[in-house]
């Protein structure tokens, strides 16, 4: 079993839905969780981070984190087709090594 | 904000011969520097992690004569792929960290590499 599962897709939905991206982990250590997006041929680019479980909202992106289910989310509202890209959850239990999941390839139609 | 540097975006080179691929911080200090590997559709695989001045750490069953890791600096880190078979042809990333989990996770934008 994966340290960390994520659905690789591919996940397309029309412009404007909401979209709802979910990572699943094996390793109850894990503390600090993160969403990397990823342009194709590009490196990843941080999203939004949380420490623990909760809820944090940035503009259109709200990351959740439920540890006791051991469960991420990344939701995109009123998605554009910018947004069209690989969405990658991470973590790690505190050191700098981050364990990544399997990427969900994303497209937003126009 | 911060930003990686990493060069060559595209290289091919023939079985047999060696790559070299450099990282560099351009406006904050890496301390440390990640080596990721990724293949085509799939997730970020850690190769080694790399301090400045000191031996790279790595990763279970990544072969270290193989691929050499030098971070001499705190804004130069490299990987060379020596004796480069068509196996090894992947998209390699470097990411730069300062020490802080969150702030310090800056990408570089990756290079593909291609043995034939």
């Amino acid at each position: 079993q994966k340290e960390v599962e994520q659905d690789p897709g591919p996940l397309s939905v029309p412009e404007g839905a909401i979209v709802s991206l979910n990572c699943t982990y094996s390793n109850s250590a894990f503390q600090y969780f993160m969403w990397y997006r990823q342009y194709s041929r590009k490196g990843p680019e941080l999203l939004m981070y949380t420490y623990s479980s909760g809820n944090k909202e940035d503009g259109r992106f709200t990351a959740q984190v439920d540890k006791s289910s051991k469960y991420i989310s990344l939701f995109i509202r009123d998605s554009q087709p910018s947004d069209s890209a690989t969405y990658l959850c991470a973590m790690s239990w505190g050191a700098q090594k981050l364990v990544f999941g399997q990427g969900t390839r994303l497209t937003i139609n126009p | 904000g911060a930003v990686v540097s990493q060069h060559p975006s595209r290289v091919i080179c023939k079985s047999g011969t060696s790559v070299k691929i450099e990282c560099r911080s351009l406006d904050f200090q890496a301390t440390t520097m990640f080596w990721y590997r990724q293949f085509p559709k799939q997730s970020l695989m850690l190769m080694a992690t790399s301090n400045e001045g000191s031996k790279a750490t790595y990763e279970q069953g990544v072969e270290k004569d193989k691929f050499l890791i030098n971070h001499a600096s705190l804004t130069l880190s490299t990987l060379t792929v020596t004796s480069a078979h068509p196996e090894d042809s992947s998209f390699y990333i470097c990411s730069g960290g300062t020490g802080d989990i969150f702030r310090g996770y800056t990408f570089g934008s990756g290079t593909r590499l291609t043995v034939v």
